[in-house]
């Protein structure tokens, strides 16, 4: 079955960069490469999305290499509100699957 | 409304009772799908529909499960004869074009079903 793969949890620090990889073995060439944030009791929301090399919003940055196969999310300074679950959707049936659950700590 | 609309926000149910849960998307998206979260879990995908049909039925656990969308707007997930393993948060979520996840999917707060 067609999916991503991510850390199952990260640990971080008020005020540190967090980089966070997926792989997308199987991605397709039309596909583009999401991710999402959930909080504990909400749906997950949009973060940000790309399909190569950098994208960056107000609230993280997107490195994509060129084949494409992975993908980084970098979420700079994080604070304790960004203690979440990330997760990076296989396009495929959109499987979600466990995420990457972020603590970050004082 | 602004976003998706999912009703009842909780659900307390029997063992062997059927149950249905309601998504209301964003008007015009035409894409709407479910998924179930157990506690402490990922998101499993359970169906999706383009307008009223659904392509892919895939990922519903058994026959007791079942969903249907009217007028490519609201969409209802069925649980028959539900069971403790069906306890969980069952989210929708919509988007503007086709599935495959190229936009951006906006979910619903969730149904909460716990099967005593």
């Amino acid at each position: 079955l067609a999916k991503t793969t991510q850390p199952i949890s990260m640990d971080s620090y008020e005020g540190q960069e967090v980089n966070i990889t997926c792989s997308h073995n199987n991605i397709a060439t039309n596909d583009y490469i999401t991710w999402y944030q959930q909080f504990p009791s909400q749906g997950p929301r949009f973060i940000i999305q790309g399909y190569k090399t950098k994208v960056t919003n107000e609230v993280a940055s997107l490195f994509i290499p060129a084949d494409r196969k992975s993908s980084t999310l970098s979420l700079p300074r994080v604070s304790l509100s960004d203690t979440a679950v990330y997760y990076c959707p296989h396009t495929d049936k959109l499987i979600f699957g466990t995420g990457t659950r972020l603590q970050v700590f004082p | 409304g602004a976003g998706v609309s999912q009703s009842p926000s909780n659900k307390v149910t029997e063992k062997g009772k059927d149950v249905e849960l309601r998504c209301d998307p964003i008007s015009g998206h035409t894409a709407l799908y479910w998924y179930r979260q157990s506690l402490g879990q990922g998101l499993e995908f359970l169906i999706y529909f383009q307008g009223n049909s659904a392509p892919d039925k895939s990922g519903l656990p058994s026959d007791r499960f079942s969903a249907e969308r009217t007028g490519g707007s609201v969409s209802t997930l069925t649980i028959q004869r539900t069971q403790q393993e069906d306890s969980a948060v069952y989210l929708c979520a919509s988007s503007l074009g086709a599935g495959g996840g190229n936009g951006e999917l906006f979910f619903g707060e969730g149904s909460r079903l716990t099967v005593l």
